[in-house]
């Protein structure tokens, strides 16, 4: 395991689609965060998972965003009825939970919708 | 609310040139991270600075803690097209999970 793995790198999908996103966290590592990230922008918190249970999910985050990590391991993200607006890259990162602890992303995962 | 303001938020230089990237707030940070980002691939971790008025350096890069924890810098000696990229810094504050992000800054450095 050497590092934060996210599955598809791409996604081109029409509007109205479902998509869905996996992530693989370093496996010693109880965190994980999923972000937005649009061109030139720094990322976006959109959920947080502490081992199985999401215990923070920004406000900006729709009803159609649902993310779930259900072992406590690899995690998943569900865009319903994608919207033009929804394309960016989507980053998953996770940390071993230390006070200060450190995130380490994986390559993303960039959507678009047509 | 807590901030990270990044500036400047584009800096396009000659190689061999020497160049700073600010990041600041307000707040006071318990950490504060440095990242790079090249195009289509996430954040990589440059260095986490945790104490103030703390100086670490990565062969040509030094990144420094204010005194206060409310800002730090990244210093570059000598760019080179390599260290083209997205610089972001994000600040650990009054959660212990959630990281405060700057904007970004872009640095081109042109051979």
């Amino acid at each position: 395991d050497t590092g934060v793995s996210q599955d598809p790198r791409h996604k081109i999908t029409k509007r109205g689609q479902n998509v869905t996103f996996r992530c693989d966290p370093i496996s010693e590592h109880n965190r994980l965060y999923w972000y937005r990230q649009t061109l030139g922008q720094g990322p976006e918190f959109l959920t947080y998972f502490q081992n199985e249970a999401q215990l923070e999910k920004s406000r900006l985050l729709s009803d159609r965003f649902s993310a779930e990590r259900p072992k406590g391991s690899f995690s998943t993200l569900e865009i319903q009825r994608t919207e033009q607006g929804d394309s960016a890259m989507y980053l998953c990162a996770s940390s071993s939970g230390r006070q200060d602890s450190e995130q380490f992303f994986g390559p993303g995962t960039r959507l678009t919708v047509l | 609310t807590q901030l990270l303001e990044q500036s400047p938020q584009f800096l396009s230089i000659q190689e061999g040139e020497n160049l700073t990237v600010y990041c600041n707030s307000s707040s006071v940070f318990s950490s504060l991270q440095w990242y790079r980002q090249e195009p289509g691939e996430g954040p990589v971790l440059l260095v986490t600075v945790v104490t103030g008025g703390e100086v670490k350096k990565l062969k040509r890069l030094t990144f420094q803690f204010g005194d206060a924890r409310k800002d730090s810098s990244l210093h570059i000696t000598a760019a080179q097209p390599g260290d083209t990229g997205l610089y972001l810094c994000a600040g650990a504050g009054d959660s212990n999970y959630q990281l405060i992000w700057g904007a970004g800054t872009k640095l081109i450095i042109k051979p």
